[in-house]
């Protein structure tokens, strides 16, 4: 079965600072892999996804990720973090039609 | 523009009181589920439906039904509430083919007394 798994429950990283969200996997095929962002009090957005290709994925709000088939991983980066990305993350893979999401990650940003 | 919305976005109820959330999208999509969030837990699936007259149960169904009239709607009933149900619930929306994307409502917050 596959799963998902965000090691970090909270991060905390300044204004400015560099951002990486882990996120592991555990499929048993080409996993197609999601991240999405939820802001307080709103429904989830996707920020980008993975199919097949290129293992670094460009999104939006200037995020990027990389999968790693070799360590099941496919983790978030921003280079400068801004207020405004103060949300919770989901990491999330396709079963199907259905996603199977990760129990998230809490970004706080600290001025 | 094309959206996804729910009803009520709050509500309290009591334990034993059946309780229906309604999930309205004008996207046109045949799949629609419905997912809870705790904390802890991230979005766990509940119900889901690929298209009219189809449903199917997620990994935390016990307790709760849906039913598709019609590509639109997919209301989630909570037929008797028990204080377990308290959470954060989402309807989500994806066309067919469309690799996953899927299209979230703001939420509905329940409360069961």
């Amino acid at each position: 079965a596959q799963s998902v798994t965000q090691p970090d429950i909270h991060i905390t990283v300044s204004e400015g600072a560099s951002l990486e969200l882990r996120c592991n996997y555990s499929y048993g095929a080409t996993p197609y892999l999601f991240w999405y962002v939820q802001s307080p009090g709103q429904g989830l957005q996707l920020l980008l996804k993975y199919f097949s290709g290129d293992t670094l994925v460009q999104g939006i709000k200037g995020f990027e990720a990389e999968f790693k088939r070799s360590q099941s991983s496919f983790n978030l980066r921003k280079p400068s973090v801004h207020w405004s990305d103060a949300a919770e993350y989901f990491c999330a893979v396709l079963k199907g039609n259905k996603l199977v999401f990760g129990a998230g990650t809490i970004l706080r940003v600290k001025s | 523009d094309a959206e996804i919305t729910q009803s009520p976005r709050h509500k309290i109820t009591e334990t034993g009181r059946q309780v229906t959330l309604a999930c309205h999208q004008t996207w046109n999509h045949n799949n629609m589920f419905w997912y809870r969030q705790d904390l802890g837990h991230g979005l766990r699936l509940i119900h889901y439906s690929y298209g009219v007259q189809d449903t199917n149960k997620g990994e935390v169904s016990d307790g709760y039904s849906v039913s598709r009239s019609n590509t639109e709607d997919l209301p989630l009933t909570l037929e008797s509430a028990a204080s377990s149900q308290t959470s954060v619930y989402f309807c989500a929306s994806s066309e067919n083919g469309g690799a996953g994307e899927l299209f979230f409502g703001e939420g509905s917050r329940l409360t069961v007394l």
